[in-house]
């Protein structure tokens, strides 16, 4: 069983560009979250994604946007970079149904910087 | 609006030393409650899962219970070793497949 993966590990940035964050959900999976964590912070939902749905997003503008796949993997686009936009940013993959309904794994996160 | 505080924020314990992290939601109409540990700048690695209609979740030396009409949750973590530092969180779902809303997290630390 593969577990979550995220891509980039590490990322700086400057104020003003556009950032892709990437994902690839545990094998089975369908349903992706996103989630920001600043430093000393729970992590902070920002959206999911069901079968290339997006059906749920957090207190997040619109400049924060995603995309799932076919193969339920998922991209987070982040444009205009803020400052406060600096955080680990995590996805976890999970799926109904069975005693683990909804668990969610998580992958390492990428840790964004803007300067 | 779902709400989660964990008390308290750190915790600093001699090696061997058995505690209780608190984790307490302000609506108790949950659907599960996951406990989570994560090391410094790392993701998060599932500890314990709760569904609603479970009382406790044990796995090894961590024991984690459920009280939903008081709207808590405490992780019991039995005879503390150094490799058990790290931050614990708490997350509650409230629905099906909706987010997990989270604290803020127990730093704990333990001290050989």
């Amino acid at each position: 069983e593969t577990g979550v993966t995220q891509s980039p590990t590490h990322l700086i940035k400057t104020r003003g560009q556009q950032v892709t964050l990437r994902c690839s959900s545990q094998s089975g999976h369908n349903t992706v979250s996103w989630y920001q964590q600043a430093l000393g912070q729970g992590p902070q939902f920002i959206f999911q994604y069901y079968r290339e749905e997006e059906n749920g997003r957090g207190n997040f503008p619109p400049r924060f946007s995603g995309l799932q796949f076919p193969n339920y993997s998922s991209e987070l686009n982040v444009n205009a970079l803020e400052l406060d936009d600096s955080a680990l940013y995590l996805c976890a993959s999970s799926s109904p149904g069975g005693l683990s309904s909804y668990e969610q794994y998580f992958g390492p996160g990428t840790r964004l910087t803007v300067t | 609006k779902q709400e989660v505080t964990q008390i308290p924020a750190a915790l600093s314990v001699p090696e061997g030393e058995n505690l209780v992290l608190n984790c307490s939601f302000t609506d108790s109409a949950i659907y599960n409650l996951q406990w989570f540990r994560q090391d410094p700048g790392k993701g998060l690695t599932s500890l314990l899962l709760i569904q609603s209609s479970q009382r406790e979740q044990t796995s090894g030396r961590l024991n984690a219970s459920l009280d939903k009409s008081s709207g808590r949750s405490t992780l019991y973590i039995a005879a503390s070793q150094p490799g058990d530092s790290a931050t614990y969180l708490c997350a509650v779902r409230n629905s099906g497949n909706t987010p997990l809303v989270f604290g803020k997290g127990t730093r704990l630390s333990v001290i050989a």
